[in-house]
């Protein structure tokens, strides 16, 4: 078990650039999940995958972020046209499907800063 | 709909002392409720849960927490606070059903142990 692993941890963009995350969760998990963390704040839910099916997207995640979980292994999270406001923490995390009692295995975060 | 308010963003303690993290949540079914502890620049990783059963859960680093229904609460104590604590607290809540999964998080409380 090596444990949810992101990439890249630290990426610095200008505005109107598009990044990508990637998200590998542990191995033997078909739950997927997107969180975004701001200073002060706790994780925000943005989107949901069961293999490779994204089951749920929140208000939070407009049009210009997209993510996808292709093979029901790892997952890619795209933010295009970037602002300043999605300067943030993104967190991804895992669950299994045998323990349904929604405990999430969190990466160590993938922090964005857009100037 | 759930939500979840932790009283207050900082709490300093003695070491030695008695932890008290205070957790009230809102939720329409009957809810899970988790606390994750996340130190500095690593991922959230998970401290004690209360799914059914037993009120009183029991987590890691000798943390507990009792569910108390009547009082929607799920305070996180420790009987003597130690350094490593040093960290931040996030509770949160869910409640599993087919397609869901999604946690539902407190702003977080810091706790800082004083030596």
């Amino acid at each position: 078990d090596t444990g949810v692993s992101q990439n890249p941890r630290h990426k610095i963009t200008k505005r109107g650039q598009n990044v990508t995350f990637r998200c590998d969760p542990i191995s033997e998990h078909n739950r997927l999940y997107w969180y975004r963390q701001t200073l002060g704040q706790g994780p925000e839910f943005l989107t949901y995958f069961q293999n490779e099916a994204q089951l749920e997207k929140s208000r939070l995640l407009s049009d210009r972020f997209s993510a996808e979980r292709p093979k029901g292994s790892f997952s890619t999270l795209e933010i295009q046209r970037t602002e300043q406001g999605d300067s943030a923490m993104y967190l991804c995390a895992s669950s299994p499907r045998t323990a349904n009692t929604g405990e999430l295995f969190f990466g160590e975060g993938s922090r964005l800063t857009v100037l | 709909a759930q939500s979840v308010t932790q009283l207050g963003s900082h709490v300093s303690v003695s070491e030695g002392a008695l932890v008290l993290l205070r957790c009230n949540y809102s939720s329409s079914v009957p809810p899970y409720l988790f606390w994750y502890v996340q130190y500095p620049n690593q991922g959230l990783q998970l401290l004690l849960k209360y799914t059914t059963g037993a009120t009183l859960v029991k987590g890691i680093n000798g943390f507990e927490a009792e569910f108390k229904k009547s009082e929607t609460s799920f305070h996180l104590t420790k009987p003597s606070a130690h350094m490593s604590d040093a960290a931040e607290y996030f509770c949160a809540v869910t409640r599993e059903n087919t397609n869901a999964g999604k946690s539902t998080f407190g702003d977080g409380t810091t706790l800082t142990v004083k030596p």
